[in-house]
């Protein structure tokens, strides 16, 4: 198994600002994800979150909005920039242990723009 | 491109009752399903998977079924307890690939 702690749990931004949101995990994984989770819909994958390289993007995610990092196995962080309210929404970080078994997640970001 | 779909209305049943969730899927051939549970302000916490080749699993109070002809699954909690009442959400995934997300069916279990 694994325990997540991400951080910070909520927060409220002004538009145009940007937000660093950080996952630490317990133990060493080698498969990170970062997904978005808005009002009334299924988590959507932004990317994997890949060590050492830049991370695998989704369609209609781009580096440059999201930008991530993944400095080792257990730490990663994911950057919502020049955000505006379309980006309210809980940011989750999961990872898998072994592919294709269960996922663990932390506990979620519920970031508000305003 | 691929969907799943869940109950999309909320499920309120009377305590001891069993419960039933439906996952379907379309324009995908998934090898795995999984079943998480979401409270309000946590991350989903798993519950049980089922593999392509399995028609049944069960875990305790729960049971999950995989019917590649019907393309669904059934997520059943037998003798519900209020402590049951959450969001449940349905995964489907291949093997190497990305987890795809239902909404998540909202279930309340009244006393």
């Amino acid at each position: 198994s694994a325990v997540i702690s991400q951080k910070p749990s909520r927060d409220i931004c002004q538009r145009g600002t940007s937000l660093t949101i950080q996952c630490q995990v317990d133990s060493q994984v080698t498969m990170m994800f970062w997904y978005r989770q808005q009002p009334g819909q299924s988590l959507t994958l932004i990317a994997t979150a890949n060590q050492g390289s830049e991370a695998t993007y989704e369609s209609g995610f781009v580096i440059d909005k999201f930008p991530i990092s993944r400095p080792n196995l257990t730490f990663s962080t994911l950057t919502v920039s020049n955000m505006s309210p379309e980006d309210s929404s809980i940011y989750l970080c999961s990872v898998e242990v072994i592919w294709n078994t269960e996922a663990f997640f932390g506990q979620g970001t519920r970031l508000t723009v305003v | 491109s691929q969907k799943i779909e869940q109950n999309s209305e909320a499920l309120n049943i009377q305590e001891g009752k069993t419960a039933t969730l439906t996952c379907n899927y379309t324009n995908y051939s998934p090898a795995y399903l999984q079943w998480y549970r979401q409270d309000p302000g946590r991350g989903p916490v798993f519950l049980l998977l089922i593999r392509e080749n399995e028609k049944e699993k069960r875990k305790e109070r729960l049971k999950v079924t995989f019917d590649t002809t019907l393309k669904q699954s059934l997520f059943h909690i037998t003798a519900s307890q209020p402590a049951d009442s959450a969001t449940y959400l349905c995964a489907a995934s291949n093997t190497g690939n990305q987890f795809y997300f239902g909404t998540g069916t909202s279930l309340t279990v009244i006393p």
